[in-house]
């Protein structure tokens, strides 16, 4: 199965607005609302920031929603800051999962 | 608070073993399912494997299949991943992970990682 399909990279000046999208077929994305979003800081383990499409859990900002449409999931960070500079990762599926292949985040 | 440690990566030659451990602290292990997921160097987040809460089912992404066995010990809170007949392809730094919310699709607590490096 292949990697769910994210841009390389996104950039955004601080205070703007940025989207991540996440596509994958009716197997993954579109078969389940079971969408995660996860930020990886450089040597560090991810963190959940978005789970089942667009919950968001206990102490994440609510700057960060996640949404889908089909079999493309997309996350949305507002009001960008510069601790967003991160890489983004999608994940979808139920019991087993399939990730995308990350974005990365500047914030210029 | 919810912890998960991984331990057990080092360097092995090609075709050798390994065996990383997950253990848990802080919430009712017994309950929660259990994912590997592992990054090899530079590259993004690839899903391994996963254990249901009370290890009746297991499930592997294909390029692992019958080379690597998940387990779990509940009564010692712990994961374990047996990874046999190692190729360089699966050098990575490997996290065990909770899995939460509907079909442990989400996850929620990681640990830090173990390295496993294989080469001659």
């Amino acid at each position: 199965q292949s990697a769910l399909t994210q841009p390389r990279s996104v950039s955004g000046s601080p205070g703007q607005s940025v989207t991540i999208s996440c596509t994958g077929t009716s197997s993954d994305v579109g078969g389940y609302n079971y969408v995660s979003w996860y930020q990886q800081h450089p040597g560090k383990a991810p963190k959940v920031m978005i789970h089942d499409v667009s919950k968001r859990p206990s102490g994440v900002p609510d700057r960060f929603s996640g949404s889908k449409s089909g079999n493309t999931a997309s996350l949305t960070i507002t009001g960008l800051q510069a601790e967003d500079e991160a890489d983004y990762y999608c994940c979808a599926g139920s019991y087993t999962l399939i990730f995308g292949g990350g974005t990365k985040l500047t914030v210029l | 608070q919810v912890q998960l440690v991984e331990s057990g990566g080092g360097v092995v030659q090609p075709g050798r073993s390994l065996r990383l451990s997950c253990v848990a602290s802080g919430y009712n292990f017994g309950s929660y399912a259990v994912h590997w997921v592992r990054q090899g160097p530079g590259k993004g987040l690839e899903w391994v494997t996963i254990i249901w809460y009370d290890g009746s089912n297991k499930y592997y992404t294909d390029s692992v299949k019958g080379r690597f066995t998940i387990s779990r010990d509940n009564s010692k809170n712990t994961v374990y991943l047996q990874m046999n007949f190692l190729r360089a392809e699966d050098t990575a730094v490997y996290y065990c992970a909770r899995g939460a919310s509907t079909a442990a699709s989400t996850l929620d607590y990681w640990g830090q990682g173990t390295l496993v490096t294989v080469s001659s």
